[in-house]
């Protein structure tokens, strides 16, 4: 079945650093991919999103491009803050309903 | 800006006792879901509503929950008896149409004990 797999976390780095969190997806169609956030105690946030193959999403430094040839959706940005951390999700658009990852949590020290 | 509203934020409960959640989607959203997520794991859709007619509850435990939309804007979700395993986090999200882009609320935190 439909299904998405992220890299366990957690992810720790040291603020400034570059991030990639990789993504990929099982899916019989062409479906929507996306990226969201949860702040502690707090509900999902949409971050990005990429609705064809080689679509790029972009938002708050962060990138992803949607490759069909690999199945990825990898989330990245070149230099991470102390205030992104988080869990990020990577999603999928699969017969209407959103499908998620398990999450990454990332840490980012000062 | 229009937020999806969950009341309550969070809840405590004994077990083999009724609780129930609340939901008021964003103005004109005809999709609703509703979402559960465990601690360390992301979320796993129980049903999901277009307006007030339920298009998919295949991973809904029917034998205890139980969730409804009447007039097609709020909805509740109904957990009756309640269980230790049903500790989680409740995930109300809406959107314009079905699939796509889903805004999420705040969630309600479960803990039944």
């Amino acid at each position: 079945g439909d299904s998405v797999t992220q890299m366990e976390g957690p992810v720790t780095l040291s603020e400034e650093a570059f991030l990639t969190i990789n993504c990929t997806y099982t899916a019989t169609g062409y479906p929507s991919l996306f990226w969201y956030v949860q702040y502690p105690g707090e509900g999902l946030q949409l971050l990005l999103k990429a609705t064809k193959a080689d679509d790029k999403g972009s938002n708050k430094g962060f990138e992803a491009t949607y490759r069909k040839e690999t199945t990825s959706f990898h989330l990245e940005k070149g230099s991470v803050q102390v205030s992104d951390s988080a869990v990020y999700f990577c999603a999928m658009d699969s017969s209407y309903k959103l499908i998620f990852g398990s999450g990454t949590r990332l840490l980012v020290r000062p | 800006e229009a937020e999806v509203a969950q009341s309550p934020r969070y809840k405590i409960t004994e077990k083999s006792q009724a609780v129930a959640f609340w939901c008021d989607p964003i103005s004109g959203h005809a999709t609703l879901y509703w979402y559960r997520q465990i601690l360390g794991q992301g979320p796993e859709l129980l049903v999901q509503f277009q307006d007030e007619s339920v298009v998919d509850d295949s991973q809904l435990p029917k034998d205890r929950f139980s969730a409804e939309r009447l007039k097609g804007v709020d909805s509740t979700l109904k957990i009756q008896p309640a269980e230790l395993g049903d500790s989680a986090m409740y995930l109300c999200a809406s959107s314009h149409g079905t699939g796509g882009e889903a805004f999420f609320g705040q969630g309600t935190r479960l803990t039944v004990v």
